[in-house]
């Protein structure tokens, strides 16, 4: 089982609106959790990392939570743009020099 | 610079061929990592390298020979690939193992033929 799951698998949404993306970790110990996005054949591009003490952490239009009680983190994205269309992959790190991978969530917003 | 830059950008290699992708950043980061990822789905890690020598390899097959000849660069060799290693090959490098600053290239489209 993998040990971070995010949910939904994809996402169809219509510009200018919101969008909340699911992300649940069981890594342990945690160090700090990362939202990339990721366009198709491009590398992942850092939206934000969150520390074991911090539970929000915006970087403009995104935002991000992180509950480490629950081990559950969100990425809100306000005002979809048709730029948004990539995959958004939540990742979690461990104390040592692995990162865990969620399989991502495809969004789409559509005109 | 804070740039992971990685060339080729696509790549076409015959399964008896030989290749090499590179990797090179020049932010001081002293951790520097391989992934391959398939379409749709996450990365996986290949290798790390910490201060230039190899710490992790994931049992990767060893058609894939990774090098480092100094904390900037990072090679990875390709020698009798399969068609099943067509893949996006992604670099990445971090200031130390704990993945501070952990930044990626925009990684090489390998078609294997």
């Amino acid at each position: 089982k993998n040990q971070v799951e995010q949910s939904p698998q994809s996402l169809i949404i219509l510009e200018g609106k919101n969008c909340t993306l699911q992300c649940n970790y069981t890594v342990s110990p945690f160090s700090n959790l990362r939202w990339y996005k990721q366009d198709t054949g491009r590398g992942p591009v850092s939206l934000t990392i969150m520390t074991f003490s911090e539970n929000t952490k915006s970087n403009g239009r995104y935002t991000a939570t992180l509950d480490a009680d629950t081990k559950q983190s969100s990425l809100h994205i306000t005002a979809s743009q048709l730029s948004d269309s990539a995959s958004y992959i939540c990742v979690v790190s461990a104390i040592v020099q692995r990162m865990r991978f969620g399989a991502g969530t495809r969004l789409t917003v559509k005109p | 610079d804070t740039e992971v830059t990685q060339t080729p950008k696509h790549l076409v290699m015959g399964m008896t061929n030989k290749k090499s992708l590179k990797c090179e950043q020049h932010m001081g980061h002293r951790a520097m990592y391989w992934y391959k990822q398939k379409a749709k789905k996450p990365p996986e890690l290949m290798f790390v390298y910490s201060y230039e020598k190899l710490s992790i390899n994931e049992s990767v097959p060893s058609r894939f020979s990774p090098e480092c000849p100094n904390s900037s660069l990072l090679n990875l060799h390709l020698h009798a690939l399969q068609p099943e290693d067509s893949a996006l090959y992604l670099c990445a490098s971090s200031q130390g193992g704990g993945g501070n600053g952990y930044t990626f290239g925009s990684g090489t489209r390998l078609t294997v033929v």
